[in-house]
């Protein structure tokens, strides 16, 4: 298993409330992303970083920020969450970047539901 | 617009058959192409990938067919075995276009005993 932690593993929050979901990783991958499942969508990318304090939006980061201070740690902030961010949310980890010949690795997940 | 498709959300396979799970891609400009399996509840997991430059590529009972001019890859499974149950997502990505990969909507499959 490559080292990723993903807290909390499930969380239940009402409309309009703030939720940080954290990855944690022991592996001092350069590279750090947030993808969320949603059934008949796949895994879509909300956000990524490419070192500390780099990050980038993905397809579907509208409603959602990040923050990268350590190598090790990255957050994934819901401002103001809403029924359509109920999801798996899942962070992943490269390497060297997924540009060619790059894998990713990924957490266990964590289920968000809001109420 | 989804750029990576795969167009049957499940498949029933006996086990010792073989499994054809099928993906296409809209955006030419891909070059990489990977295979990733998912358990309930765990994160996906490296399976298998494929660059432009090959048709084929085999690990085991797992080989990757990619058709460039049909814009079509398919992974194949033989033979096929219980454990092999899970989620299967496609996925996609572009030289230049780092740091990014594209996921199909994934293909559940059952390998009956």
């Amino acid at each position: 298993d490559a080292g990723i932690t993903q807290s909390p593993r499930h969380k239940v929050t009402e409309t309009g409330t703030p939720v940080t979901l954290r990855c944690h990783q022991t592996e001092n991958h350069r590279y750090m992303y947030w993808y969320r499942q949603d059934p008949g969508h796949g895994l879509r990318l909300i956000h990524y970083s490419y070192g500390v304090k780099d990050t980038d939006k993905g397809e579907v980061s509208d409603g959602y920020s990040v923050s990268r201070s350590k190598t090790e740690d990255f957050l994934l902030t819901l401002e103001s969450a809403t029924s359509s961010q109920t999801s798996v949310y899942f962070c992943a980890i490269s390497r060297t970047g997924t540009g060619y010949g790059e894998k990713l690795f990924f957490g266990s997940g964590t289920q968000l539901s809001v109420l | 617009d989804q750029q990576v498709k795969q167009n049957s959300p499940s498949l029933s396979v006996q086990e010792g058959r073989i499994s054809i799970l099928n993906c296409d891609y809209t955006n030419s400009m891909f070059d990489y192409f990977l295979w990733y399996k998912k358990y309930p509840a765990e994160g996906p997991t490296f399976l298998i990938s494929i660059s432009s430059i090959k048709d084929k590529n085999e690990d085991g009972r797992f080989t990757v067919f990619l058709n460039k001019s049909a814009k079509h890859l398919s992974l194949h499974i033989v033979p096929s075995q219980p454990g092999d149950s899970a989620v299967y997502f496609c996925a996609a990505s572009r030289m230049d276009s780092s740091y990014k990969l594209i996921f199909g909507s994934g293909t559940r499959l059952l390998v009956r005993p």
